[in-house]
């Protein structure tokens, strides 16, 4: 039972245009959302975060936004490059409960064309 | 600056051996965490420690698996027998006070059970 879903297992975007990954989960306890990019042969690489106290941030080309109410949050890369092409994961955790693990998603596929 | 250091980074035997995998974390973190990754489930926490303690273990798919960590600096987990089902990228992590760290992730191991 997935709690944290990425639905859509690739997407191809053209350079300079807007990247919409999304993501969705379904224990209201999680407060705690992160975003991590994964090159080939490599480990995940922590890329942004958001609290459940806010609905959006941001960092230079990459937003992060989060909708309580519909458990479903989003990454926007801004505007888009090749070297963005790599698996996007989200992880969601509940600290605030005690629960310190992340859960994360199966991850979508991006691949940015030049 | 280290980062978390996997070893080996690919490992290949047959089916009934005993396999060990090594994480070494970054130095003054108090969390590690095992990570299996596989098409199907994505990135499964296994299992964390907290001052090599540990706390949560219920991803441990079955017996054959073990983990310890006997010091600050050093952690170890062990498949045996293997199986074939147990071919999947394993991922050690590793952070600074966890309830909103991000983890920081090693290279991880190529497994393959043939």
């Amino acid at each position: 039972d997935q709690q944290v879903k990425q639905n859509s297992p690739s997407l191809s975007v053209q350079e300079g245009r807007i990247s919409i990954l999304n993501c969705d989960y379904t224990n209201s306890m999680f407060d705690y959302f992160l975003w991590y990019k994964k090159y080939p042969a490599e480990g995940p690489t922590f890329l942004i975060s958001i609290s459940s106290i806010k609905d959006k941030n941001e960092d230079g080309r990459f937003t992060v936004f989060l909708n309580k109410s519909a458990k479903h949050l989003s990454l926007h890369i801004v505007p888009s490059q090749p070297g963005d092409s790599a698996v996007y994961f989200c992880a969601a955790s509940a600290p605030t409960s005690g629960t310190y693990k992340y859960i994360f998603g199966t991850g979508t596929r991006l691949k940015v064309l030049a | 600056d280290a980062g978390v250091i996997q070893s080996p980074r690919h490992e290949v035997t047959e089916m009934g051996q005993e396999v060990t995998l090594r994480c070494k974390p970054i130095s003054g973190h108090d969390y590690l965490f095992w990570y299996r990754q596989t098409m199907m489930r994505g990135l499964e926490l296994l299992i964390y420690f907290n001052n090599n303690v540990p706390i949560d273990d219920s991803g441990m798919p079955e017996d054959r698996f073990s983990a310890k960590m006997p010091n600050a600096s050093f952690s170890t987990l062990k498949i045996q027998p293997s199986e074939p089902r147990d071919s999947a990228v394993y991922f050690c992590a590793s952070s600074f006070e966890q309830g909103g760290q991000p983890q920081h992730f090693g290279d991880g191991t190529r497994l393959s059970i043939l």
